[in-house]
């Protein structure tokens, strides 16, 4: 597609339940990253892909969180057990070899409630 | 342990004068900085970008500066545009090969009065 997607824009959920959230990239970034945007906070690191494999996922805050990326396309970022500190922007990004600028997707906003 | 601070949560300037945003790093490793202008429920766009061996870059209206004996960057912006209104992240890369990652400061929330 012309550009990042991401869905659903926005998910509230019932704390303890688990969410999918879905990014679809730009055709031919082999590189894709999860980030979230809590309140008041920047943008912090969750996970990247190469392909289909994560060579980094060291910003997955605990592991009730997920990810996976398949045919080096579309990742799904899993939840489970939501809490209310997981209230956040999720957001995805992709990148070609050499962009140095990642193209970012509009965003998944999850509320816990 | 924050490794890019944008120190101002936010800047208004008005019209057609200069915007300054700031950003300061701790990791000496980084070897690309990047400027993300990011509206209101859209995600952040990428603006501007120096390698940490230059000292400058500019794109039309927008510059940004580095001084890496201070760990130090900063965006200009001149003149400024009411267009111009929106949250500036600065962020900073590392790692190598394939493998790279971000690193963002929290952002600086801009407003350019008409």
């Amino acid at each position: 597609g012309a550009g990042v997607s991401q869905s659903p824009s926005n998910k509230v959920t019932e704390k303890g339940k688990d969410v999918e959230l879905r990014c679809d990239p730009i055709s031919g970034h082999t590189a894709l990253y999860w980030y979230r945007q809590s309140l008041g906070q920047g943008l912090e690191f969750l996970i990247y892909f190469q392909g289909n494999s994560a060579p980094d996922k060291s910003g997955l805050p605990s592991d009730r969180f997920s990810a996976e990326r398949t045919g080096g396309s579309v990742s799904t970022l899993t939840i489970q057990r939501t809490q209310q500190e997981d209230s956040a922007v999720y957001l995805c990004a992709g990148g070609g070899r050499s962009n140095y600028g990642y193209t970012f997707g509009s965003g998944t906003r999850l509320t816990v409630v | 342990d924050q490794q890019v601070k944008q120190n101002s949560p936010s800047l208004s300037v008005q019209e057609g004068r200069i915007s300054i945003l700031n950003c300061d790093y701790t990791n000496s490793m980084f070897d690309y900085f990047l400027w993300y202008k990011k509206y209101p429920a859209e995600g952040p766009t990428f603006l501007i970008s120096i390698s940490s061996i230059k000292d400058k870059n500019e794109d039309g209206r927008f510059t940004v500066f580095l001084n890496k004996s201070a760990k130090h960057l900063s965006l200009h912006i001149v003149p400024s545009q009411p267009g111009d209104s929106a949250v500036y992240f600065c962020a900073a890369r590392s790692g190598g090969g394939s493998n790279y990652k971000l690193t963002f400061g929290k952002g600086t929330l801009l407003t350019v009065n008409p």
